[in-house]
């Protein structure tokens, strides 16, 4: 089956520098969806790309479509300790909504 | 408004017995997505329902089931329970599908199930 490679697994970052987790596939992705999960919490929905070499910003994160639509990227600048958790990535293809997700990058921020 | 919640919070059961959660979606909310989370494999997606149909359905044994009623609310039940179905259980709902391009989805806190 399809399988989404996250990277990397874990990140420490000192707080003021940025931070970029990837998502890649073998196989071309219909769209891929980006959730953070804080620790003890559930997956809070962060946003879809659908497009290729689509790219969108939302304040301090930048997410980023690959234009063969086989890769995918979080960028957050000037990490702040409220953003630390589980960055996932889950992506579908062939036409339907059966996402994979990977495995999460888990971002600590040192004060 | 009230977001997506999710019943039992917890719930501790025996192998071989069954089990059945419950979800409510955000009001005029109609798609209704099933998630199962664990240490060992992560986040994996079970099924997806809409207007009381199952549009998807992802890699899990017939033991996993599922049904959406009309007033868009959700149950998912699970058969001859194993120790491997201990797991964090996750109701999603979107007011839009998928393929909308205003697509967004809201978990529920999930109901953390243990199968001793």
């Amino acid at each position: 089956g399809q399988q989404v490679m996250q990277i990397p697994q874990y990140q420490h970052v000192q707080e003021g520098e940025d931070f970029t987790t990837y998502c890649n596939s073998s196989t071309t992705l219909s769209n891929i969806q980006w959730y953070k999960q804080r620790p003890g919490g559930h997956p809070v929905f962060l946003i879809q790309l659908v497009k290729s070499g689509e790219v969108k910003k939302q304040k301090r994160l930048t997410f980023q479509f690959g234009e063969a639509k086989k890769n995918s990227s979080l960028h957050i600048t000037a990490t702040q300790t409220t953003d630390v958790g589980t960055y996932f990535c889950a992506a579908s293809s062939g036409g339907s909504y059966i996402p994979t997700f990977g495995r999460g990058t888990s971002l600590i921020v040192h004060p | 408004k009230a977001g997506v919640t999710q019943t039992p919070r917890y719930l501790i059961k025996t192998r071989g017995q069954q089990v059945t959660l419950s979800c409510s979606p955000i009001s005029g909310h109609r798609s209704v997505s099933w998630y199962q989370q664990t240490p060992g494999q992560g986040l994996q997606f079970l099924f997806e329902y809409f207007s009381e149909t199952q549009r998807n359905k992802g890699n899990f044994p017939g033991r996993f089931s599922g049904r959406q009623f009309s007033n868009s609310r959700s149950e998912m039940n699970v058969s001859t329970l194993e120790l491997g179905d201990s797991a964090l259980y996750l109701c999603a709902s979107s007011l839009v599908p998928w393929t909308a391009s205003s697509y967004e989805q809201y978990f529920g806190p999930g109901t953390r199930l243990t199968v001793t």
